[in-house]
């Protein structure tokens, strides 16, 4: 079956560093996306990454190793307007985007 | 430019009860989704549209029927409501639909409660 893990909730503080894992087994890859959902808001685009790397882009950035089928989002100077979910999806091999869980992340002062 | 729009916002709806969730997008994006979120599950794709006068079946379609008569509307359509359809509603857009990678956007949701 198709799977992405990432963990259900993070808690980090106003200024810091965050680090937030997504693993996943899928039915083939055609590229990860990251989402920030605000509570009771609509999941708006992050980043995408295809090929192995690094991708930054301002505040986040965003790694994939396709071959440990492994991605984290990297939050930099962490501002209380950073407090939402992070939701993982993976494109399989359908072109079908296969979505984790979503971590909460909680940013205190 | 509204980007896509869904109403109602919110429903409450008795088992049994037909209802039709409306999403309209004015970005002219090839493709059209519908997702349900559910607390402590990803987002599960009910059906897509990847063209105008196309449909197809998501993770969950069961319970759910779609059209796609014109570019802008996709209308998600819930037959005969059952408690296990409450949920948020998202609907999503994206430039291309199948055999692309491209981005997509999504709507504010609709918050659905059947009882």
């Amino acid at each position: 079956g198709q799977n992405i893990d990432q963990p259900t909730e993070m808690t980090a503080t106003e200024g810091a560093i965050v680090q937030i894992n997504c693993t996943y087994q899928t039915s083939g890859f055609n590229g990860l996306f990251w989402y920030q959902q605000h509570a009771g808001e609509a999941p708006t685009f992050l980043s995408y990454n295809v090929l192995d790397g690094l991708e930054e882009k301002g505040r986040f950035s965003s790694f994939l190793s396709r071959s440990k089928g492994y991605s984290y989002l990297l939050l930099k100077e962490l501002q209380m307007k950073d407090s939402a979910s992070y939701l993982c999806a993976v494109m399989d091999s359908n072109y079908q985007l296969i979505w984790g869980a979503g971590t909460k992340l909680i940013i205190k002062p | 430019i509204a980007g896509i729009t869904q109403a109602p916002t919110s429903q409450i709806l008795a088992a049994g009860r037909r209802m039709t969730l409306r999403c309209t997008q004015d970005m002219r994006h090839n493709a059209m989704y519908w997702y349900r979120q559910d607390l402590g599950l990803g987002l599960r794709l009910i059906h897509y549209s990847n063209t105008a006068g196309t449909t197809g079946k998501g993770e969950v379609p069961d319970g759910y029927s779609v059209s796609r008569a014109n570019t802008d509307d996709f209308p998600l359509t819930l037959a005969s409501a059952v408690p296990s359809q409450t949920s948020v509603y998202f609907c999503a857009s994206s430039d291309s639909g199948q055999g692309h990678t491209d981005t997509q956007y999504f709507g504010p949701g609709t918050r659905l409660t059947v009882l």
